[in-house]
């Protein structure tokens, strides 16, 4: 199976734009998360998509959003950029109460 | 509130066995894993853990796990420079999150 996969890779935004992210789980995980991996804070956890809906989530600014389409798609989008916004935005997939799998990351830095 | 701690920095010989310590809080988590990240790169899953298991041995990699005392442990038996990387312990807690330490930095020196 193919794994976890993350576009883009790379992003430069400026202060005040939107972003979108988007992640495609490992076929047949019906459940996503986002964390944002930051070098002063560590890894935090964003939030979690199961079947379309949002289970859990961590605790950021509404600024922060995300979705999950019928196919397990998930796309983040964090609107009004400020730079501390820069990181890597790691996705996770895993099938119901088993192991989770991340993705490569996106690296967005906001200037 | 759950917390995962973790020391920051472990250097070891090439050959030699590391070992990576990890204490957490949540007495509820179901698996507690060990993830490995290169730089530039997300996160690679090493190997997890049960709850209800003691140890667990994946070719070079052993995993002990404490109850009592919340502790997690990775033996990497013969490390080898390509193993130079930072480890993360993280615990799948009661609000189905991942919660991670901090990491640990291991330098393989030859």
């Amino acid at each position: 199976k193919a794994g976890v996969t993350q576009t883009p890779r790379y992003l430069i935004k400026t202060r005040g734009q939107q972003v979108t992210l988007s992640c495609s789980p490992i076929s047949g995980h019906r459940s996503v998360s986002w964390y944002q991996q930051t070098p002063g804070q560590g890894l935090q956890f964003l939030f979690e998509y199961f079947s379309e809906t949002q289970r859990n989530k961590g605790n950021f600014p509404g600024r922060f959003s995300g979705r999950q389409f019928s196919n397990s798609r998930s796309e983040m989008n964090v609107s009004t950029l400020e730079l501390g916004d820069s990181a890597l935005y790691l996705c996770a997939s895993r099938e119901e109460n088993y192991e989770q799998y991340f993705g490569p990351g996106t690296r967005l830095t906001v200037t | 509130g759950e917390d995962v701690e973790q020391s920051l920095f472990l250097s070891v010989r090439e050959g030699d066995s590391s070992v990576i310590n990890c204490t957490y809080t949540d007495s509820s988590s179901t698996y507690l894993y060990w993830y490995k990240q290169e730089p530039g790169a997300g996160l690679q899953l090493l190997t997890y853990i049960f709850s209800n298991m003691d140890m667990k041995q994946d070719q070079r990699l052993t995993v002990l796990l404490n109850k009592k005392d919340k502790h997690l442990s990775l033996r990497i038996a013969d490390t080898q420079t390509g193993d130079s990387a930072i480890y993360f312990c993280a615990e799948d807690g009661s609000a189905r999150q991942l919660t991670f330490g901090s990491g640990t930095q291991l330098t393989v020196l030859p």
